[in-house]
Order: C-alpha cells, then sequence, then structure tokens
C-alpha cells in the first residue's frame, strides 16, 4: 500500500511556457502534500506543503507566483511551473501523507528540462 | 533551523561487504527516517526510527535521540543497494521533513 505516482516522469519544454506536473495518491487519502525540488548530486529541497482544500504553505525563498501549487482532493495535487526558464530545470518530487501515517510517501519525480 | 548531517559523503563497496552510514542531526528532533534513492530518483522508505533499533532483512537502523544521531548498517552489501540514502527528520511541528546531506553508496561486484 501507501503508493503515490506522479505524470509526466519526463517534460522537455520551451523557455517562457508553463509545466504542470500531477501527484495522485493510488490507495490512501492524503491530508497532506509535499514538493521537493532535487538537483544534481543535492539533497531534497521542500518547495511547500498543502493541505486539501487549502492553500500551500510555501518555504522562504521559493516563489509562490511562479510555483503554483493546487491540493483540490484528498488524492491530488498539481504543481504548475509558470513560465519556466532554464535555471527551473530540475527534478520535483512530491510526497504525501494520510492522517493517520506516521511518515510521507514519495512519487517517482518529474524530471524537467527547461530550453 | 536543524542541521542534518551524514557521513561518508560517498562510499564504495564490494558485493558482499558490510557498511555503516552516520546521521547527525543539530537539534532534538521529533522522529527519524531513512530512505533509499535509486538510480532513478524514487525514494523508498526504509525506516521510521524515533529511537531504539529496527531491522528488516540486511538492513538494520540505530537512533540514539539523546546524543542525536542514528546509524543504518547495511551487512551483505548487494549491486542492488547502490543509489543514495538519505536520513531526514521531522522538526518543529512535526510535519517537515529536513533531509540529511546524503551517502551516495555504490556496490560492485
Amino acid at each position: 500500500g501507501a503508493v503515490v505516482s506522479q505524470h509526466p516522469s519526463w517534460v522537455i519544454c520551451k523557455s517562457g511556457t508553463s509545466v504542470k506536473i500531477e501527484c495522485r495518491s493510488l490507495d490512501f487519502q492524503a491530508t497532506t502534500m509535499f514538493w521537493y525540488r532535487q538537483f544534481p548530486k543535492q539533497s531534497l529541497m521542500l518547495m511547500a506543503t498543502s493541505n486539501e482544500g487549502s492553500k500551500a504553505t510555501y518555504e522562504q525563498g521559493v516563489e509562490k507566483d511562479k510555483f503554483l501549487i493546487n491540493h483540490a482532493s484528498l488524492t491530488l495535487s498539481t504543481l504548475t511551473v509558470t513560465s519556466a526558464h532554464p535555471e527551473d530545470s530540475s527534478f520535483y518530487i512530491c510526497s504525501a501523507r494520510g492522517s493517520v501515517q506516521e511518515t510521507q510517501y514519495f512519487g517517482p519525480g518529474t524530471r524537467l528540462l527547461v530550453l | 533551523g536543524i542541521q542534518v548531517e551524514q557521513s561518508p559523503p560517498d562510499l564504495i563497496l564490494q558485493e558482499g561487504a558490510n557498511s555503516t552510514l552516520r546521521c547527525n542531526f543539530s537539534d532534538s528532533v521529533n522522529n527519524l527516517q531513512w530512505f533509499h534513492q535509486n538510480p532513478w530518483g524514487q525514494l523508498i522508505n526504509l525506516f521510521y526510527i524515533p529511537s531504539g533499533t529496527k531491522q528488516n532483512g540486511r538492513l538494520s537502523a540505530t537512533t540514539v535521540a539523546t546524543e542525536r544521531y542514528s546509524l543504518l548498517y547495511i551487512s551483505s552489501s548487494q549491486t542492488t543497494d547502490s543509489g543514495v540514502y538519505f536520513c531526514a527528520a521531522y522538526t518543529g511541528g512535526g510535519n517537515k521533513l529536513t533531509f540529511g546531506t546524503g551517502t551516495q553508496l555504490k556496490v560492485e561486484l
């Protein structure tokens, strides 16, 4: 149990376009979802935390107008990278946690390359 | 904020060898977890271990919260153990995971 999926797994886009990444909890209800960013050879950095039906809480230094997060249901959260630029190229990972779970479960990640 | 440091940063093992990975944290934490990130980037939960010792097959973990460290033991390593091992701790209100710096492990034949 506790499976989290992400789509797409890879995306290549031109500079200036917007990219939407979906994160789904497949077999549990995710009351809280998290979005992380990981650069090569580095650790995971938390970008934002979202609770179902409420606005996301962004970490310091993360532009909320740049990285739009929607947690519309207990099984789906989306991250939209607006007007993407090459410096937004990274590995984006979501995770989810249910109300009765002690830990978070992670999606397989989305590799974004902005040309 | 809390600092989570891991050692060693890189480790190369021959298949069948044993190893110990260490995680030090700078402040009290609510609990601690170990993850394995495979070469494709997927994070796999290994242990949720706020204190004490747990074992799962060839892996075991020990957390000594009062001394602010945790250890991950890998015995009889296999090539499939390759990847990055992260420890992570919940801090503050217990909702945010702060990840350690990671240990890159390569197991060779």
